[in-house]
């Protein structure tokens, strides 16, 4: 079965400080793979995805993520948080194998909070 | 770029009234449309989603409906709401590449 795992719920950390959330997937097949933004009481706001290319992608905000095929990871990754990023951050996998209407798998969710 | 509107964006209903979201979108014609419910501790649930006018797939039976009657045009109902049925319900348009494009959200809580 394909699934999608986010390990840790929350994530406290101080302002200035790096930040990585894990994201791991389960596949047979071939991916597109996403992290989304929450701020509370709004939608989802895509951050960055890999396709194809590169293994490193950058996205907005500051954020970036390295695809580890070997290891079935996405980790998302900011050198240097800001009180603004306190969001939930959400992993999402697109595979290949379910046909026309395939859909996104989304994790759990992490709840990155930025302490000052 | 897209927009998405969805109302109402905040709604209290009691227990077995009817339940109408709508979710109107911008932009590209014949989207692929979603509805997705964030209730507490649970993530993201795929309710529905559509590839186009009248046709629904349901992904997880339960209490609600959907329909499509126009192009741009995706609502959510139920004719009793459940206890159950709180949640942030939201709407989204599928891309390009598969990722999805999210309205704001309707936060319905029901008493």
């Amino acid at each position: 079965a394909q699934s999608v795992t986010q390990l840790d719920s929350q994530v406290p950390v101080f302002e200035e400080a790096p930040v990585e959330l894990r994201c791991n997937y389960s596949s047979s097949v071939s991916v597109y793979l996403f992290w989304y933004v929450q701020y509370p009481n709004q939608g989802l706001q895509l951050l960055l995805k890999y396709l194809s290319g590169s293994t490193l992608v950058k996205g907005i905000n500051g954020f970036e993520a390295e695809f580890n095929k070997s290891q079935t990871s996405f980790h998302l990754r900011k050198p240097s948080v800001h009180i603004s990023d306190t969001a939930e951050y959400f992993c999402a996998v697109l595979h290949f194998s379910s046909g026309s209407a395939r859909q996104l798998t989304f994790g759990s969710g992490t709840q990155l909070t930025v302490l000052p | 770029s897209q927009t998405i509107h969805q109302w109402p964006a905040t709604l209290v209903q009691p227990v077995g009234s009817p339940l109408s979201l709508e979710c109107t979108v911008e932009g590209t014609s014949n989207p692929n449309l979603y509805w997705y419910r964030q209730a507490a501790g649970r993530g993201l649930q795929l309710l529905f989603y559509s590839v186009g006018i009248g046709q629904i797939s349901s992904e997880v039976p339960q209490n609600l409906s959907a329909s499509r009657p126009q192009d741009r045009q995706f609502i959510l109902s139920s004719k009793k709401l459940l206890l159950s049925d709180s949640g942030f319900y939201l709407c989204a348009e599928r891309e390009g590449a598969g990722e999805l494009f999210f309205g704001e959200g309707s936060r319905l809580t029901v008493l």
